[in-house]
């Protein structure tokens, strides 16, 4: 069974403009969830997507916004970047909800210059 | 508004040593789930374990063993008998129980890395 995919790898953008990141969970998972991760702040939550409806949002800005399709493949997007968003964005799949073990993709890379 | 707390920032252990993570969770709902993943150099976070509020009984699996005490609020892992190939940086989670209102917001500590040398 193929992982949880996300594209791009690596990005660099430059302050004020926007990027959309993709993720393509584990065939039958419903779940999707993503994270960002720097040094300083850890791994935080972000949103939960279930059945293409938004179950839950985490403490980040209104720049900060997702979907996800019905073939449960998501997107993020932040617009407006601001160099304290260069961080890993993590993906995560579950079979049902994040209630569920989760399956991390390798991630995104964002650098904001 | 829930809390997860890894005390130890880095431990460091001589291969074939015993080695426990320390966990402990705050929270105000009263079912949720706890986790423990597992980040290797290579990056990606990997699934160890996955109890639930009302499961307090221990697990063991193969070197890996949890200890989940609601009492105290931890839940603890130990790696026995360590290996080079357990270095790594661990993470204890929480994700609230689809009977609550932040169903689904998981809550990750700030993981231990650990470093097992041989």
């Amino acid at each position: 069974k193929a992982g949880v995919t996300q594209t791009p790898r690596y990005l660099i953008k430059t302050r004020g403009q926007q990027v959309t990141l993709s993720c393509s969970p584990i065939s039958g998972h419903r779940s999707v969830s993503w994270y960002q991760q720097t040094p300083g702040q850890g791994l935080q939550f972000l949103f939960e997507y279930f059945s293409e409806t938004q179950r839950n949002k985490g403490n980040f800005p209104g720049r900060f916004s997702g979907r996800q399709f019905s073939n449960s493949r998501s997107e993020m997007n932040v617009s407006t970047l601001e160099l304290g968003d260069s961080a890993l964005y993590l993906c995560a799949s579950s079979l049902a909800d994040s209630t569920y073990e989760q399956y991390f993709g390798p991630g995104t890379r964002l650098t904001v210059t | 508004a829930q809390k997860v707390t890894q005390a130890q920032t880095e431990i460091s252990v001589v291969e074939k040593e015993d080695v426990t993570l320390d966990c402990v969770y705050e929270t105000r709902d009263t079912t949720y789930y706890l986790f423990w993943y597992k980040q290797p150099p290579s990056g990606e976070l990997v699934f160890l374990i996955r109890r639930n509020s009302f499961d307090e009984q221990n697990e063991i699996s193969g070197r890996y063993s949890w200890n989940f005490q609601k009492s105290t609020s931890s839940f603890n892992f130990t790696i026995t008998a360590s290996q080079v190939v357990d270095s790594a940086v661990y993470f204890c989670a929480l994700t609230p129980s689809s009977l609550n209102t932040n169903a689904g917001k998981s809550t990750f500590g700030d993981g231990t890395t650990l470093t097992v040398k041989p």
